[in-house]
């Protein structure tokens, strides 16, 4: 049961380099999102998607892009990594709107 | 102010004592989620609910809509039980799935 899983599961970046998350789910689920977790502060939703081929901004989208073109992979891109955007991030993902949620272990991202 | 606030943020607990955690809220809710997150660990979905109480294991989660208040409780606490607990809402009429989430509350069980 692997349910959602992240990789990587750590990453240090220098300033102004590019990567990408994955999140993979094997629950069949359609909705899919990204959270990033930072000290003192709740989750906050950065981007998600309602089915494949779909995305839409969150609470803190700036900075970050999202792909999903396979229903069970949700994908997060830095394009440019700046050290605000050192922290933890999770994915989740739910069969559909209002109902539980499953997050995956998190990518703990560290920009220098 | 946050529109959820858990207390307390920290509790040390002897092995076997009765846990109480609390979230309050300030919007209207169809929901509210508690949530586990063990040290360098991901997060597991404990509860969803909207009225009344669930009851998992050693776990309760009680609800009052009206008094905008929940409470997770931890009955015959262990030293296992040492994780951070989060509370989340969703909002009325909020964007499709939004949560706002607590900031947690770190519980250490200490044997």
């Amino acid at each position: 049961n692997a349910g959602v899983t992240q990789t990587p599961k750590f990453r240090v970046l220098k300033t102004g380099q590019s990567m990408t998350l994955l999140c993979a789910q094997d629950m069949n689920h359609e909705y899919m999102y990204w959270y990033r977790q930072d000290p003192g502060m709740g989750l906050r939703l950065i981007h998600y998607s309602v089915g494949e081929g779909t995305t839409a901004k969150g609470e803190v989208p700036d900075g970050y892009n999202v792909s999903r073109l396979k229903k069970q992979n949700f994908l997060l891109g830095l394009e440019s990594a700046a050290p605000s955007q050192t922290s933890v991030y999770f994915c989740a993902s739910s069969y559909g709107d209002g109902t539980e949620a499953f997050f995956g272990q998190g990518t703990r991202l560290t920009v220098v | 102010k946050n529109e959820v606030e858990q207390s307390p943020q920290n509790l040390t607990a002897q092995e076997g004592e009765f846990i109480t955690i609390n979230c309050s809220y300030s919007v209207g809710i169809s929901a509210l989620h508690w949530l586990q997150q063990h040290p360098g660990g991901g997060i597991v979905s404990l509860f969803m609910l909207s009225s009344g109480k669930k009851k998992h294991g050693r776990l309760i989660a009680t609800i009052n809509i009206q008094e905008k208040h929940s409470s997770l409780h931890i009955t015959a606490s262990h030293p296992r039980d040492s994780a951070v607990y989060i509370c989340a809402v969703r909002p009325y009429g909020g964007a499709t799935n939004k949560l706002i989430f607590g900031t947690g509350t770190l519980l250490a069980v200490q044997p």
